[in-house]
Formats: C-alpha cells, sequence, structure tokens
C-alpha cells in the first residue's frame, strides 16, 4: 500500500507570496492532520481534515488555511508568506478522525520543505 | 492539557550497546504513547504505541518501550544500537480528552561506530 505522498517536496518563495501544497493520504485513510515542524518550535499542529470538514485546528493565523476534497486529497495554502514561514510541512493521515480515534496511528509524508525569502 | 518532555536533546552511544532514548508526559487520565523515528529530509516513521495492556511494547527495527505509569515516562529502548540508528526521535502523547498529537521537542541519537 502506497504511503502519504506531498507534493511539492520542496519549495522557494519570497515574502507575500503565496503557496499551496497538496497532500495524498494513504489510501482508505479519511482523516488528513498537517503540522509545521521547524528547530525552534518542533512540531506543531496546524489542522485536521475528516471528510472534508475541518475537524480541529492549532493556533495560527489565519493566513494558514486548508481543504480536503472528496477523494480525501488535501491541500495547504499559506498567504503572505513571512520569513518565519519557512519550515518543514508535514502532512499526516489515519483511518479515523483524530479526536475520535485516540489509538489510531497517524502515517507521516515526506514534508514539504518551504523556504521564504 | 497533556504535555510531553525529552529531557536530553542529543544522546550518543557506541555501536553494539544499548541505548535509552527517554520521555516523560503528563496527561489527564490514560494516556496512549508514541514513538516516531525521523531520518534526514524525510517525513516521521512510526516505530511503537502503548495503549493499554503490557508495559513492555515492542516495534519496529528492534525498538521497545518501556511504560511506567508512576513515573509518567515512556522510554524508548534497543538492546544493540547500529549506526543506521542514527536520526531524531519524537515521543508523542495523546489523552482521552485530547484532540490532537502532542509531541515533544525530540532528542538526536548519534550512533558512533
Amino acid at each position: 500500500k502506497a504511503g502519504v505522498t506531498q507534493t511539492p517536496r520542496y519549495l522557494i518563495k519570497t515574502r507575500g507570496q503565496q503557496v499551496t501544497l497538496s497532500c495524498s493520504p494513504i489510501s482508505g485513510h479519511r482523516s488528513v492532520s498537517w503540522y509545521q515542524q521547524t528547530p525552534g518550535q518542533g512540531l506543531q499542529f496546524l489542522f485536521e481534515y475528516f471528510s472534508e470538514t475541518q475537524r480541529n485546528k492549532g493556533n495560527f493565523p489565519g493566513r494558514f488555511s486548508g481543504r480536503q476534497f472528496s477523494n480525501s486529497r488535501s491541500e495547504m495554502n499559506v498567504s503572505t508568506l513571512e520569513l518565519g514561514d519557512s519550515a518543514l510541512y508535514l502532512c499526516a493521515s489515519s483511518s479515523r478522525p483524530v479526536a475520535g480515534a485516540r489509538t489510531d496511528t497517524q502515517y507521516f509524508g515526506p514534508g514539504t520543505r518551504l523556504t521564504v525569502l | 492539557a497533556q504535555s510531553v518532555a525529552q529531557p536530553e536533546d542529543q544522546v550518543n552511544v557506541a555501536e553494539g550497546n544499548p541505548l535509552t532514548v527517554k520521555c516523560t508526559y503528563s496527561v489527564s487520565g490514560n494516556p496512549y504513547l508514541f514513538w516516531y523515528v525521523q531520518y534526514p529530509n524525510r517525513g516521521l516513521q512510526f516505530l511503537l504505541k502503548y495503549i493499554t495492556g503490557d508495559n513492555l511494547v515492542k516495534g519496529s527495527y528492534g525498538f521497545e518501550a518501556e511504560f511506567n505509569k508512576s513515573q509518567t515516562s515512556f522510554h524508548l529502548k534497543k538492546p544493540s544500537a547500529l549506526v543506521s540508528d542514527s536520526a531524531l526521535y519524537f515521543c508523542a502523547v495523546r489523552d482521552i480528552e485530547g484532540q490532537n498529537f502532542v509531541f515533544g521537542p525530540g532528542t538526536r541519537l548519534s550512533v558512533l561506530p
């Protein structure tokens, strides 16, 4: 079974631009969560989608948004990029919503490394 | 709110020696605990999890972890370290009320040949 895939793997943008990252979950998984990983802050939860609905949201500004399609693929968008948005963005999938299935394992993709210049 | 601590930023161990990566947690109620490993320029790979039952959990690549409720710890162990085990290790926790995974800051393991 194919794992979680993320595209693109690397992105370079300039301040003020916007960016869209894509995530395809493991086949059959309907929950997709997004995380930001930086050396200073570690892994921080952005949001989770299940069945095209946002189930939970972390403490990030409104510039960070996402959506999920009927095939469970998810996109994350960051508008008006700032230097501090440079990070590895990780997507994780699980079969059930995170809040409703506390024992389920999340499986991670390889990440998209975003550099903002 | 739940939290996870990994008290060591870096752990160095010689190849062939046993390794331990420490994790302590704080949750309300029973915890659900996870270990992940991250290799350079890769995502997180699931190693093992504790849900209930036996306090010693066996996982991938020869790793195991011991759940200790009284010490609120979930240390990752391996009897004999390999150079290829060198990576960044994350402990994560969820509690009964938890909406999300909460990850520790990570511990960098270096296995020296």
